[in-house]
């Protein structure tokens, strides 16, 4: 069945670094955009990235520019989140969650979300 | 960035009642707006997208309606699998942004 797998959360200090994966099985993986999404304890969820099926276009929430990078190899049918320079604030669940068909407006591709994974969670802390 | 404002932030209800929750968008966005239910400890869940197109598999209590800036989730005969918490999300533009979320409970 379609899945998506999150890995790699964890405790970390702050100013440090942290990968995620998320792996996907049971659909084309090439034909969707991938995105990032996390949930702070007890908190609602807030957007952080998408990548485009072929990885050439990549979006970010604002607060994680510069510090996040999003990537896939659809190879290995994965998508990885790079996280630096992390900051108490980015305690969170962090949730892989696959874009739906895409909505088309000028030169930009939008999405909503149709298949989630079950997170992987991030600490924060010193 | 467009800000999603969901309304009510709680409240209670009953097996069998008919309930509503509002989102209003910041400015318009047309019908690209969808619903999620999340329940404790797990991952979201689609249940509708471009305002009013049912996610398959999702039962047919769940409507979605609106345009523009402000939107609707009704479920017409509450379900005791229904007492969840409930996010709108816009993908007309980026950041996608989510509302802060609806609780529904008994």
């Amino acid at each position: 069945q379609v899945q998506l797998v999150e890995s790699g959360g964890g405790v970390v200090q702050p100013g440090g670094s942290l990968r995620l994966s998320c792996a996907a099985s049971g659909f084309t993986f090439n034909s969707h955009a991938l995105n990032w999404v996390r949930q702070a304890p007890g908190k609602g969820l807030e957007w952080v990235a998408v990548i485009s099926c072929d990885g050439s276009k990549k979006y970010y929430v604002e607060s994680v520019k510069g510090r996040f990078s999003i990537s896939r190899d659809n190879s290995r049918n994965t998508v990885s989140l790079q996280m630096n320079s992390l900051r108490p604030e980015d305690t969170a669940v962090y949730h892989c969650a696959r874009g739906g068909v895409a909505t088309e407006r000028g030169n930009y591709s939008y999405y909503y979300m149709d298949v989630w994974g079950k997170g992987a969670t991030v600490t924060v802390a010193s | 960035a467009i800000r999603m404002t969901q309304s009510p932030s709680s409240f209670s209800a009953s097996t069998g009642d008919r309930v509503s929750i509002t989102c209003r968008a910041s400015q318009g966005i047309s019908n690209y707006l969808a619903w999620y239910q999340q329940k404790p400890g797990k991952a979201p869940k689609l249940l509708i997208y471009a305002a009013s197109t049912l996610q398959s598999g999702v039962p047919s209590r769940f409507s979605g309606s609106g345009s523009g800036t402000d939107f609707t989730l009704t479920i017409s005969c509450l379900q005791s699998e229904d007492f969840a918490t409930y996010y709108c999300q816009q993908y007309y533009s980026y950041p996608l942004t989510f509302g802060g979320g609806t609780k529904v409970d008994i």
